[in-house]
């Protein structure tokens, strides 16, 4: 099945400056892969996803990349602040291909935003 | 417009005891999967379930856990004979039907942390 890896595992930050996640997957048909943000508490809440036909998205400060050749995915987010301290979540799955939807996490990354 | 609803937000069973977790999919979203995640752990994959249907039951432990999702009501992920090591966040996420173009974004409830004592 899909293993997905992700790094750092904490992340702080003074605000202002950017932040970058990556992940990498085990499974070459994988072609969905959404990022998640988690408060302490809370349900996972989707923030920006990308699928294996684009290299690329971006959404106000939170941008993704996908490199398929490598296998790797990135989070970025630009001019930090206090409210983005959360854990992040990247995963994967082969949807729909295979009719297989579900999705593989990885272990998170704790982002601390430092006024 | 409702999201996934949970409940209960918090279950505390005895060892032995069985938890019943409830779990309501958005409106007009017809697939559920839930998901379990221990504490300062990412979430890991249980059940896929449509209506009336498992689809992919490849995460959920062979023995004591069971999931439905039946034509009327909320799908419900039941825990027989409980041990300390299922205390977790129980979460629930939905997703549109299939012919949506966003069919594979799952929305996620705001779980059910199961404490055992």
């Amino acid at each position: 099945g899909e293993n997905v890896e992700q790094h750092p595992s904490t992340l702080s930050v003074q605000e202002g400056d950017s932040a970058v996640i990556k992940c990498t997957y085990s499974d070459s048909a994988s072609n969905y892969f959404p990022w998640y943000k988690q408060e302490l508490g809370k349900r996972p809440q989707l923030i920006i996803d990308i699928r294996s036909n684009v290299g690329e998205k971006k959404d106000q400060r939170i941008a993704v990349t996908l490199n398929k050749t490598a296998k790797h995915f990135s989070l970025h987010i630009t001019e930090t602040q206090p409210e983005d301290s959360a854990v992040y979540f990247c995963a994967a799955s082969t949807a729909p291909r295979y009719n297989d939807y579900k999705l593989s996490f990885g272990a998170g990354t704790t982002v601390t935003v430092r006024a | 417009n409702a999201g996934v609803m949970q409940n209960p937000r918090h279950l505390v069973r005895r060892r032995g005891q069985e938890a019943r977790l409830r779990c309501s999919p958005m409106k007009g979203h017809s697939h559920v999967y839930w998901y379990r995640q221990l504490p300062e752990e990412g979430l890991k994959f249980m059940v896929y379930l449509q209506k009336e249907n498992i689809i992919d039951e490849s995460g959920m432990p062979k023995e004591r856990f069971s999931a439905e999702f039946p034509k009327e009501g909320p799908s419900i992920l039941r825990i027989q004979q409980v041990v300390r090591g299922d205390s977790a966040a129980y979460f629930c996420a939905s997703s549109p039907p299939r012919g949506s173009r966003t069919l594979e974004t799952q929305y996620f409830g705001p779980g059910t942390r199961l404490l055992v004592l």
